[in-house]
């Protein structure tokens, strides 16, 4: 498997613009997650997904973020209108939940990530 | 609340031992995991702690106390491509991780 894949890589905006982000899951994960990452607040996690369903949105900053995931192999997320304070690193990452809720098999696997410049 | 708290820097040398603290504080989790991060790349899965105890991998091993609210990350042998920033996390129950703020980890030759 070629692990989560992100794109784009890079991408500079101007401010108000929209912004798409896109994340394949590796094949047969359940679980999908969006982190957001800066110098001042670490790594954050925004919103994750199983079996494609929303499950926990609390850490999406506003209402300018939404992420969807129309199916299995496939996930966004989207700003608009983009703002010069959303310029960051944003994470893909996924997971198979196997084994039961304490299950050892905890690893998140990343995508590369997209970083986001808003001018 | 739900916080961990690492040093943010760490310097050793090359073939130094190296033990990167966590403290926590948070209740119903899983276990706690830590990840490896290169500049420019990504969170890397390095080991979980799901018991307490002490797990070992090759040069990295990793505690936890929950007794403590605490664990801990131990590289050994440390060498230079081991630069890099370490993350723990915390797998609460329901499934969403919540990281550490990371420990930036120097080695010097």
């Amino acid at each position: 498997d070629a692990g989560v894949i992100q794109s784009p890589r890079h991408e500079v905006t101007e401010m108000g613009q929209e912004v798409t982000l896109r994340c394949k899951p590796i094949s047969g994960h359940d679980y999908l997650f969006w982190y957001r990452q800066t110098m001042m607040r670490g790594l954050e996690l925004l919103i994750y997904f199983n079996n494609n369903v929303p499950i926990d949105d609390s850490g999406m900053p506003e209402d300018r973020f939404s992420a969807k995931m129309p199916n299995a192999s496939f996930s966004t997320l989207k700003i608009q209108p983009s703002e010069p304070r959303d310029s960051a690193v944003y994470f893909c990452a996924s997971r198979l939940q196997s084994g039961g809720q304490g299950a050892m098999n905890t690893e998140a696997f990343f995508g590369q990530g997209t970083r986001l410049t808003v001018v | 609340g739900q916080s961990l708290e690492q040093p943010s820097e760490v310097t050793a040398v090359e073939g130094a031992i190296v033990q990167i603290n966590c403290t926590y504080q948070t209740s119903g989790f899983y276990g706690l995991s830590w990840y490896q991060q290169h500049d420019g790349g990504a969170p890397t899965f390095l080991s979980y702690n799901g018991l307490d105890g002490l797990e070992e991998t090759g040069r990295f091993s990793s505690f936890l106390s929950r007794s403590d609210s605490y664990g801990y990350l131990l590289l050994q042998e440390l060498q230079m491509k081991d630069s890099a920033s370490y993350f723990c996390a915390v797998r609460f129950y329901g499934q969403n991780f919540v990281f550490g703020p990371g420990t930036r980890l120097s080695v010097l030759p």
